[in-house]
């Protein structure tokens, strides 16, 4: 069953720890992205990876850190000195061909408590 | 830096009316463009994408775009909603060069009513 898995769905973290959140893709995609939605303000991109080893910094990258050491996985940590982390968390991927589109994964939702 | 609008917030429409969701947009160069439809706490669902050719572009759903250059526009619409496209959608665009960021617009909410 292939596809791109986010977990946990839901995430609850007190203030001032950091947290992971998990992206695994078994698409064989080359190309990973990570986008913060907020209501009204529609997905803005925070990182993003074209190959193993190597990515960059999105939109509002501040707050956040990546890693890419294997391609099915892109784990996106949100640290405390990201100010306003509640929000929903989407992960993407995709072939790099041109023409392709991004699958998305269901999303994790960060709460603050 | 490629930019993507959507000057509609929310777009009422009866059930069986037509239906046309806004997207304007911004890039250097030749375009890349999607549309996407989200439903409450999940994923996006890719339905439709210009790359090159007919301007028209069909997708799931019965869902259709036109692209119009000159316009730098590529709005959604359906001849006929259910109310069951309530939902919120999204449009894209990449870049054809570099990295090919994709950036996406605030999203308009769609209510179909019976």
């Amino acid at each position: 069953d292939g596809g791109i898995t986010q977990s946990p769905k839901y995430l609850f973290r007190k203030e001032g720890q950091n947290v992971t959140l998990s992206c695994e893709q078994n698409l064989n995609h080359d190309a990973m992205y990570w986008y913060r939605q907020d209501p009204g303000q529609g997905l803005r991109l925070i990182y993003y990876s074209q190959i193993v080893n190597d990515f960059q910094k999105g939109d509002i990258a501040e707050g956040y850190s990546v890693s890419r050491e294997k391609k099915e996985s892109f784990p996106l940590t949100v640290t405390s000195a990201q100010k306003n982390p509640t929000a929903f968390y989407l992960c993407a991927s995709r072939p790099t061909r041109l023409n392709t589109e991004a699958f998305f994964g269901q999303g994790t939702r960060l709460t603050v408590v | 830096a490629q930019s993507v609008a959507q000057p509609e917030d929310q777009v009422n429409v009866a059930e069986g009316n037509p239906l046309t969701v806004k997207c304007t947009y911004s890039v250097s160069g030749n375009p890349y463009l999607f549309w996407y439809v989200q439903y409450p706490n999940r994923g996006l669902q890719f339905l439709l994408k210009y790359i090159t050719g007919d301007n028209l572009v069909k997708g799931s759903y019965g869902f259709e775009a036109e692209f119009n250059k000159s316009q730098t526009s590529f709005h959604l619409k359906k001849p006929s909603a259910l109310v069951s496209d309530s939902a919120l959608y999204f449009c894209a665009v990449r870049e054809n060069t570099g990295f090919q960021k994709l950036v996406f617009g605030t999203g308009t909410r769609l209510l179909v009513s019976p």
